[in-house]
């Protein structure tokens, strides 16, 4: 059946670095990608989202690009701060035949200070 | 301006009890959501309504009821539960369907 990967499930990094997350899914006939952040003990707030008709969207530090014919898209978090620090985690829309989301496992991202 | 608010944050039931989630929203929306999400495993859809007077099932539906009460508000009914129901559970609305959900806080939800 459809399903969304994301990797990886655990990611750590020097403050300033970039975090990169992946995600890959099955249905090519998704066509909107939303990133979600999860901080502890809190509600998931969307931060980005792409549609299947634009490869790369940017707001601020993050950006998403997605690549279509290989059915997979990013996360980049580009100066990372402690407060990324967070699960991430992407989901994969589809429209046709009725609607069917499916959202990945989730990116424990660790920003160290 | 609220936005998602759900109740109760945290419940402990018996095995075989049976309780409603109650969720309202205050920002007009048109669909509203269920999820429940357990470690490891993202957030998986339990029911939906894409607008006032539709519910469809989601993934996991099996053991729950919904009612779209009003546009505002969305309920989530167990009849009997069950251990495998033990979650936390979030309340979801949305201008468009799935598109740029806002999530309420979370309820807790431990059967015994």
């Amino acid at each position: 059946g459809e399903n969304v990967e994301q990797h990886p499930s655990t990611l750590s990094v020097q403050e300033g670095d970039s975090a990169v997350i992946k995600c890959t899914y099955s249905d090519s006939a998704s066509n909107y990608f939303p990133w979600y952040k999860q901080e502890l003990g809190k509600r998931p707030q969307l931060i980005i989202d792409i549609r299947s008709n634009v490869g790369e969207k940017k707001d601020q530090r993050i950006a998403v690009t997605l690549n279509k014919t290989a059915k997979h898209f990013s996360l980049h978090i580009t100066e990372t701060q402690p407060e990324d620090s967070a699960v991430y985690f992407c989901a994969a829309l589809r429209y046709t035949g009725g609607f069917k989301t499916i959202f990945g496992a989730g990116t424990r991202l660790f920003v160290k200070a | 301006n609220a936005g998602v608010t759900q109740t109760p944050k945290f419940q402990v039931l018996k095995t075989g009890q049976s309780m409603t989630l109650q969720c309202a929203q205050d920002m007009n929306h048109n669909s509203m959501y269920w999820y429940r999400q357990d470690p490891g495993m993202g957030l998986r859809l339990i029911y939906y309504s894409a607008s006032e007077g539709t519910t469809d099932k989601g993934e996991v539906p099996n053991g729950y009821n919904v009612s779209r009460l009003n546009k505002r508000e969305f309920s989530l009914r167990l009849e009997s539960a069950a251990p495998s129901q033990t979650s936390v559970y979030f309340c979801a609305s949305s201008e468009a369907a799935f598109e740029k959900l806002f999530f309420g806080s979370g309820t807790q939800l431990s059967v015994l």
